[in-house]
């Protein structure tokens, strides 16, 4: 079975621009979850989707941060404009549904952004 | 709302031996999950364990095994026969079983495990 699949893993941009990242879940995984991952910190939920529907988006800085997760799969997060608080691994993942089989998320590698 | 807590920033054990990380939560729920994640360097998040609130029993896997204190509000997990490979950041994390919720994990801020040789 395959598992959550995120891109790019690294990205260094110039604070103002913009980037977008991209997951792909786990197949048959209804729930997908954004999380920011700050150095020295535990992940932060960003957004969560049941679905193609956002089921908690209450920590996403909405002026700058936006996701989508169109036709229930694949999700883009996106952020603009970056500020260089935003440098930060952003992790995906994916449960079978809202509660999950016994509540496990599957994680993807992440993908390390830096701000310059 | 939830907290976790992991007091030690870092530990380190030798090869085979016992090590044991400690997390503490703050929840005036009833029914919830509890988990050890492990994120080794460069690579991706993984369970290693939950424990789900309303059993007793500590849950075990493997060399892993929890220390489940629900009065304490207390989840240590103990790794035995400590390997190389054990290496890592591990992460506490509560997650509510509550109805209509939306079954966020809320994490602690990891304790760095280095097992030397």
């Amino acid at each position: 079975e395959a598992g959550v699949a995120q891109s790019p893993r690294y990205k260094i941009i110039e604070k103002r621009q913009s980037v977008a990242f991209w997951c792909n879940p786990i197949s048959g995984h209804a729930t997908l979850y954004w999380y920011q991952q700050i150095l020295g910190q535990g992940p932060k939920l960003l957004i969560q989707f049941q679905n193609n529907g956002v089921v908690d988006d209450s920590q996403l800085p909405k002026d700058r941060f936006s996701a989508e997760r169109l036709k229930g799969v694949d999700s883009t997060l996106k952020i603009q404009p970056a500020k260089l608080e935003d440098s930060a691994v952003y992790l995906c993942a994916s449960s079978h549904r809202l509660a999950g089989v016994l509540g496990e998320q599957f994680f993807g590698p992440g993908t390390r952004l830096t701000v310059l | 709302a939830q907290t976790v807590t992991q007091s030690q920033p870092e530990m380190s054990v030798q090869e085979a031996e016992t090590v044991t990380l400690s997390c503490t939560y703050d929840t005036s729920e009833n029914n919830y999950y509890l988990f050890w994640y492990k994120q080794p360097p460069s690579r991706q998040m993984i369970l290693v364990i939950r424990q789900e609130a309303y059993k007793q029993q500590n849950a075990t896997e493997n060399r892993f095994s929890v220390n489940f204190q629900k009065a304490a509000k207390s989840f240590s997990l103990k790794i035995s026969d400590s390997q190389l490979g054990d290496t890592a950041m591990y992460f506490c994390a509560f997650r509510t079983n509550s109805g209509g919720s939306n079954y966020k994990l809320t994490f602690g801020k990891g304790t760095l495990l280095t097992v030397n040789p």
